[in-house]
């Protein structure tokens, strides 16, 4: 069956260090994106791509980078990870095509910067 | 820019009836989603309104009115697996969701 996976689900880093998170989708979508989810916040679009060599820049994009060299991977870096990047991250992706456009989670990665 | 609010909690009882409301403000529009997150888990969809109206799922239904920025999620027949958090979600120009909050639902016994 098609899916969304990401890798780790959960990582501890200490403040500084490079950390990238990994997100992996078998269903040949066009479009892919990352969210953090505080609480309080709810889900803030990070970066998304909507297609190979495409990345784009959401609301709260300052400390992360991606790079989409294929369809299925949407890989996320924290360049110098920072305390206040202690979150839980979900990738999602969708077809995009079609009036609705759904969005689909990956069950999400829990970080912790110390 | 985009403002969307929902309610923070929310208790009712197993059996009953919960309307989560939702009401937006957003520099473009095409179409809400209501997506549903258990503790711990990721969120999946629930259902999608372009149109003005009520759309049925089973015990769930969706409602939307463009003209007043405001939607709504009725959960019938309220069962203990409904407690969650139900965010709602507006689609801009683009493919971009632009999410609230979202409302914690407690189903007590």
């Amino acid at each position: 069956d098609a899916e969304i996976t990401q890798s780790p689900r959960h990582k501890i880093t200490e403040t500084g260090r490079q950390v990238t998170l990994a997100c992996h989708q078998t269903w040949n979508h066009n479009n892919m994106f990352w969210y953090r989810q505080d609480l309080g916040h709810g889900l803030r679009l990070i970066h998304y791509s909507y297609g190979v060599q495409d990345t784009n820049k959401g609301e709260v994009s300052d400390g992360y980078s991606v790079s989409r060299s294929n369809t299925e991977d949407l890989p996320l870096t924290l360049e110098s990870a920072a305390s206040s990047q202690t979150s839980v991250y979900f990738c999602a992706s969708s077809e995009g095509t079609g009036e609705s456009d759904t969005q689909y989670f990956g069950p999400g990665t829990r970080l912790t910067v110390l | 820019g985009q403002n969307i609010d929902q309610p923070t909690e929310m208790t009712a009882t197993e059996g009953a009836i919960v309307q989560i409301n939702c009401t937006y403000q957003t520099s473009g529009f095409n179409g809400l989603f209501w997506y549903q997150q258990h503790a711990g888990e990721a969120p999946t969809f629930l259902s999608y309104n372009v149109l003005d109206g009520l759309e049925e799922k089973g015990r769930f239904s969706s409602f939307l009115s463009r003209s007043k920025g405001y939607s709504y999620l009725l959960l019938k027949e309220l069962q203990m697996k409904d407690s969650a958090s139900y965010l709602c979600a507006v689609k801009d120009g683009d493919y971009k969701l632009s999410f609230g909050a979202g409302t914690t639902v407690t189903v007590r016994a």
